[in-house]
């Protein structure tokens, strides 16, 4: 069974504070691995993908892959109310376009 | 560019019905894949067509189908509908070439059994 586990939360962080998101996956020959925002009712919106191992940033957001822990997280810099959302990591792509989504974080940032 | 379109965005069906779900990517791509969201299991990979071929299958019943066009646009189709299949259903647009695309979704479509 290839499963992506993400911490289920919830995640509350203050203002302008730093926000952690994190995921493990357990098929190695995953590909690709993105990070995804759904506000509720709305569906998921593309913020992060990343291939290497290492860290991509990408204005407020960082993502980090390690293939060899099988760790995949996202950073939000200097949080911001709008950030308030279920964040899900996704993984795979070795077959085609066939990702294995976590259940999402859901994260509240408190003004 | 426009996004990812789906229609209908809603849906009413009683059990045993069948129900037709389309999906229009966006231009230039040629991969199409269809979700099931629900609160309880989260999102789930119903399949992935490329090509007018499908690429990828997860793990649900036959009642759930799917087609592409030449032109991209998918259908998906559910027949004999049961109460559990009542849920978000998504699709993901990529450009599909190559594996592990980045995939974008449409809107979705709720679709209620009764």
């Amino acid at each position: 069974q290839k499963e992506v586990e993400q911490n289920s939360g919830p995640l509350s962080v203050p203002e302008g504070a730093i926000a952690s998101l994190n995921c493990t996956y357990s098929d190695r020959g995953s590909q690709s691995f993105f990070w995804y925002r759904q506000y509720s009712g709305k569906s998921p919106e593309l913020i992060m993908s990343i291939y290497s191992n290492g860290d991509k940033e990408d204005g407020r957001f960082t993502a980090q892959l390690n293939k060899a822990s099988q760790y995949v997280s996202l950073l939000i810099r200097d949080s911001q109310p709008s950030d308030s959302a279920t964040y899900l990591c996704a993984g795979g792509g070795n077959t085609g376009n066939q990702f294995y989504f976590g259940t999402g974080t859901s994260l509240t940032v408190i003004p | 560019k426009a996004g990812v379109t789906q229609t209908p965005r809603y849906l009413i069906k009683t059990r045993g019905q069948q129900v037709t779900l389309s999906c229009s990517p966006i231009s230039g791509h040629r991969s199409v894949s269809w979700y099931q969201q629900t609160p309880g299991q989260g999102l789930q990979f119903l399949f992935e067509y490329f090509s007018e071929t499908q690429r990828n299958k997860g793990n649900f019943p036959g009642r759930f189908s799917g087609r592409q066009f030449s032109n991209s646009r998918s259908e998906m189709n559910v027949s004999t509908l049961e109460l559990g299949d009542s849920a978000l259903y998504l699709c993901a647009s990529s450009r599909g070439q190559a594996l592990g695309n980045e995939q974008f979704f449409g809107p979705g479509t709720r679709l209620t059994v009764l």
